[in-house]
Order: C-alpha cells, then structure tokens, then sequence
C-alpha cells in the first residue's frame, strides 16, 4: 500500500509570513495525483489544491502552491502571506490514477501568530 | 448545494449498542467513502463503495458493515460498539471521471463508554 508521511506535527508562522508543509510519499505507480487538505476547527475537510503527477509544472492557487519533485516523492505546499484563517491542520494524500482509495498523511497543525 | 451530507453530528454509544452512521450526497458521484480520523493517525478508510451496488473493504473495516442503498447514500454501521471505535467519523464522495478530489462530510464524533 502507498505510504505518506508528514514529518511536521505542528508549525508556526508569523501573520504576513511564508510557510511551507513538508510531505514525502512512497508508490511504485507512475500516475498519481496529489492533495492537500485543510481541517480547520470546524472538521470540514477542504480541498485547498491538487497535484497531477503527469503534469510537471506545479500548481497554484492563489496564496498556495506547491513544489512536487516526483523524483524524490515530495509534495510540499508553501502557504505565502499567511493569514489567520489559515490556522488547522493539513493532509496531504495521495490516490492512484485508477484505484478508488485515498492515502492521507498523519497531517501538520498549523498555528497563525499574530 | 448541500454537498455531502452526514448524521447524526455527535453521537455517545454504550459498550454492545448498535449504530448507523447516515451518508447522503447530492452531487451525482458515483464513488463513496467512510473514513474514521483518530489523532496522530491522519485518515483511514475504513469502506468504500465505488459505485452503487458495489462496496470493498478499506484499511480496517474490522467491526463495521456498509450499505450502498443508492447511488445517493452510503450508511456505516457498528454491530457492536467498543470503546476502541471511539472516532471521528467522515464520509466522502468522488465522481468516478473527475481528475481526482473528495468532498467531504462534517464529521461524526462517536463516542463509546
């Protein structure tokens, strides 16, 4: 089974500031795509951005974005101008192009500071 | 749209007792998922149902049974609580063709004394 590993159980950043969320996986699968979930207080799980394997060019989404080196299997999300709505924790996970499960990290606690 | 819908929202359980666990998405998806969140532990499915009729067993289903009733509605049920399925419980759905994401339920927060 596909693995990933969130090696951050909690952050901080100063408001204004640049964070980035550390995320490794491990899949023998050429195709995948990749998320980053964000659960704030609320438990909603909000889908924050989304990763194409076969894509090289990261993806953005306005304040996030990520770096994916397929190669080395890490997916890390920079989060720019950090805001504190942006305190919760964050997912990263994985799903193959064809299978129906998803693979979710241990996730990273994202603290704000004002 | 209310997306994916789950109840009840809190839920206190004795040790033997039985529960259902609703799930309903009005989205048209075909895929459905239940996960249960426990801390330091991240996300782990427990079933899935990939389209209606059909269900599969995730990472640990032991202790849980699921109906796929429909294509909207996919129920978890405990036969029998113990206090180690005290969880967070979510409920999922993805349309098969999409490039790839789930929407999520609020969460169930099941608690067995």
């Amino acid at each position: 089974a596909q693995t990933v590993t969130q090696s951050q159980p909690e952050m901080s950043v100063q408001e204004a500031e640049t964070v980035t969320l550390s995320c490794t996986y491990d899949t023998s699968e050429s195709d995948y795509y990749l998320f980053w979930y964000k659960q704030p207080p609320s438990r909603q799980m909000i889908l924050v951005i989304r990763q194409e394997a076969y894509k090289q060019q990261n993806a953005t989404e306005n304040r996030f974005s990520v770096n994916f080196q397929k190669a080395a299997k890490s997916f890390s999300l920079k989060i720019s101008d950090s805001q504190l709505g942006d305190a919760a924790m964050y997912f990263c996970a994985y799903r193959g192009l064809v299978g129906n499960q998803f693979y979710f990290g241990t996730g990273t606690s994202l603290t704000v500071i004002p | 749209n209310a997306g994916v819908t789950q109840t009840p929202k809190f839920q206190v359980l004795k040790t033997g007792q039985s529960m259902t666990l609703q799930c309903a998405q009005d989205m048209n998806h075909n895929s459905m998922y239940w996960y249960r969140q426990d801390p330091g532990m991240g996300l782990r499915l427990i079933y899935y149902s990939a389209s209606e009729g059909t269900t599969d067993k995730g990472e640990v289903p032991n202790g849980y049974n699921v109906s796929r009733l429909n294509k909207r509605e996919f129920s978890l049920r405990l036969e029998s609580a113990a206090p180690s399925q005290t969880s967070v419980y979510f409920c999922a759905s993805r349309r098969q063709l999409e490039t790839g994401s789930s929407t999520f339920g609020s969460g169930t927060r099941l608690t067995v004394v």
